[in-house]
């Protein structure tokens, strides 16, 4: 079974721009979560998707947004890039019986440098 | 306010011994547990997990122990390979929190050969 992919792997902006990422989830996986990395904060939850909805949201501002489309593929944005967004940005997959009881498996991630 | 805490930010063991990798957590409303591991310029890979209705899980060298009274769980390896050289994660879920999962900050591990 093929794992979470990401697109783009590494992408560079300059301030002011906005971005587009994309995640494919594991087949059959329903839940698609997004998660930012940094050094400074570590890895911290944006938002997680389930059956196109939005279904729990992280404490980032409204320039962070996604979107999940049917065949469980997500997209995630950011608007009016700011240098603090520098990060790796991941995504995480999950089959989702219960809403917190599952492991998520994550992609290899997007490499997003601001200017 | 950091939920999820490893206070160790480095290990380093030789091969074949045992390796114990720390994580406390504050929030008593997490009852799911899990650890991820590393490696650079790629994804956190899921290792273990384990539920707050037991105290301990196995799977082949790794064995993760809860201890709820303490809040305080540990990822043991055992024996320890240089391929286990990666930085560690905690996480924790629960109800409350739904799929969001908090994690610590990383211990990096160095099995050296």
């Amino acid at each position: 079974k093929a794992g979470v992919t990401q697109t783009p792997r590494y992408l560079i902006k300059t301030r002011g721009q906005q971005v587009t990422l994309s995640c494919s989830p594991i087949s059959g996986h329903r839940s698609v979560s997004w998660y930012q990395q940094t050094p400074g904060q570590g890895l911290q939850f944006l938002f997680e998707y389930f059956s196109e909805t939005q279904r729990n949201k992280g404490n980032f501002p409204g320039r962070f947004s996604g979107r999940q489309f049917s065949n469980s593929r997500s997209e995630m944005n950011v608007s009016t890039l700011e240098l603090g967004d520098s990060a790796l940005y991941l995504c995480a997959s999950s089959f989702q019986g219960t809403p917190y009881y599952n492991e998520q498996f994550f992609g290899p991630g997007t490499r997003l440098t601001v200017l | 306010d950091q939920q999820v805490k490893q206070n160790s930010p480095s290990l380093s063991v030789q091969e074949g011994r045992i390796s114990i990798l720390n994580c406390d957590y504050t929030n008593s409303m997490f009852d799911y547990f899990l650890w991820y591991k590393k490696y650079p310029a790629e994804g956190p890979t899921f290792l273990i997990s384990i539920s707050s209705i037991k105290d301990k899980n196995e799977d082949g060298r790794f064995t993760v122990f809860l201890n709820k009274s303490a809040k305080h769980l540990s990822l043991h390896i055992v024996p320890s390979q240089p391929g286990d050289s990666a930085v560690y994660f905690c996480a924790a879920s629960g109800e409350t929190s739904g799929s969001r999962l908090t994690f610590g900050e990383g211990t990096q591990l160095t099995v050296n050969p």
